[in-house]
Formats: C-alpha cells, sequence, structure tokens
C-alpha cells in the first residue's frame, strides 16, 4: 500500500480535460513538501513531468499542470492525445521515512 | 546533458545478494542536498524508494530495508552501487538508479534493470 493515494485508472476522449488525485498526510504533502509528477510510457522509464507542484521541465507541453493545497495536489492534463496514454505517479517526501514517496500510480486511457 | 545506467544480474537465487552499479556521466560537482539513489518497480506495480546517497556521502534508507541495504559511490569512476543482501521472490523488481536534486525530485533515470529471484 502506498504511502500517496491516487485512482487506479482515468480515463478520457481526445480533446478533453482529466485530472489525477494524489492524496497524502501531515507527514508529506501536508507538511509542506513540494510534489512532483511523472510520466511512465509502457516499457519505459519514468519521467519528470511536473516538478515543485506546478512548474514543468523544458519540453513538457503546457497541457500538463500540476497544483496543490492541504494534504492533497492534483495534475491535469488538457487537450487529450493518444500519446498520453501512460501510468501517472505522484512523489513527494516524507519526514516519517526520511525519504520520498510515491503514489501507487495512475493508468490514463485515451478513449 | 546528464545519464545513468544500470548494470547487474538479472537473475538471483533467493537468500543471495544483489550488487547493482549505477555509472552515470554529465554531473561531478554539486549542490547541497543533490544525490544519486535507487529506486524500484515490481512488475506491474508502483514505484518505491530504495536509497539515497548524497554527494557529501550522507546516506539515507528506505526503514524497512534498511538492515538489508548499503549504498555507496565512487566519484573518480563515476558510479554508485547498491547491495541487498538476503534476496527474496518479492524483489523481483526493474531497478533504477536516478538523479535527485535538491528540491527531491527525480530528474534523470536510468533505463532499468530487471532482476529476477529465482531458484
Amino acid at each position: 500500500q502506498s504511502v500517496l493515494t491516487q485512482p487506479p485508472s482515468v480515463s478520457g476522449a481526445p480533446g478533453q480535460r482529466v485530472t489525477i488525485s494524489c492524496t497524502g498526510s501531515s507527514s508529506n504533502i501536508g507538511a509542506g513538501y513540494d510534489v512532483h509528477w511523472y510520466q511512465q510510457l509502457p516499457g519505459t522509464a519514468p519521467k519528470l513531468l511536473i516538478y515543485g507542484n506546478s512548474n514543468r521541465p523544458s519540453g513538457v507541453p503546457d497541457r500538463f499542470s500540476g497544483s496543490k493545497s492541504g494534504t492533497s495536489a492534483s495534475l491535469a492534463i488538457s487537450g487529450l492525445q493518444a500519446e498520453d496514454e501512460a501510468d501517472y505517479y505522484c512523489q513527494s517526501y516524507d519526514s516519517s521515512l526520511s525519504g520520498s514517496v510515491f503514489g501507487g500510480g495512475t493508468k490514463l486511457t485515451v478513449l | 546533458q546528464i545519464t545513468l545506467k544500470e548494470s547487474g544480474p538479472t537473475l538471483v537465487k533467493p537468500t543471495q545478494t544483489l550488487t547493482l552499479t549505477c555509472t552515470f556521466s554529465g554531473f561531478s560537482r554539486s549542490t547541497s542536498g543533490v544525490g544519486v539513489g535507487w529506486i524500484r518497480q515490481p512488475p506491474g506495480k508502483a514505484l518505491e524508494w530504495l536509497a539515497l546517497i548524497y554527494w557529501d556521502d550522507d546516506k539515507r534508507y528506505r526503514p524497512s530495508l534498511k538492515s538489508r541495504l548499503t549504498i555507496t559511490k565512487d566519484t573518480s569512476k563515476h558510479q554508485v552501487v547498491l547491495t541487498m543482501t538476503n534476496m527474496d521472490p518479492e524483489d523481483t523488481a526493474t531497478y533504477y538508479c536516478a538523479h535527485r536534486r535538491s528540491d527531491r525530485s527525480w530528474n534523470y533515470w536510468g533505463q532499468g534493470t530487471l532482476v529476477t529471484v529465482s531458484s
């Protein structure tokens, strides 16, 4: 069982907007630690998608956006494209573990 | 450009010790809070952080696995090594090494190496 909770799956039609939630606790997200998001395409390593709650690394389309509030964070993907079909993971730091914690991952299906 | 690549055995027997090497390039000097770590992913399951070594040689381990893990680095060889003792079939996973930034995000990842634990 992951420390951060994500929905197992979400889906949307091309062009639509979807959001993926990430819920933590007072020892991680709620303690003020940043949330980061990763995209994992099938058979590949994870790729940093959003860092510091809402910042995009160079090369990541602005269709991807992140936010954080309280003990939760969200990843929004607008203008869905077939190439967005992947697993998405949130990550933060946990003071109880003194290390990184990940969500259980959310599989995005583009219908 | 930062690159990392994992190497090591693809198959180990239960109770054996696993040794994985991460060879990196594109970074040598670093600021505070930056390091290299290991993250694993069992087939079809989520990512799990294992260990981290900072540039000043400070180390952090996942508490539940701390007794089985050792992380070291050889800066001159641009390598970080992870050893995990007493391997079990439940340790079957793809093991990734990754570069961790001071904001605690993992911005560069190796391709991963699948390790199967089976007799």
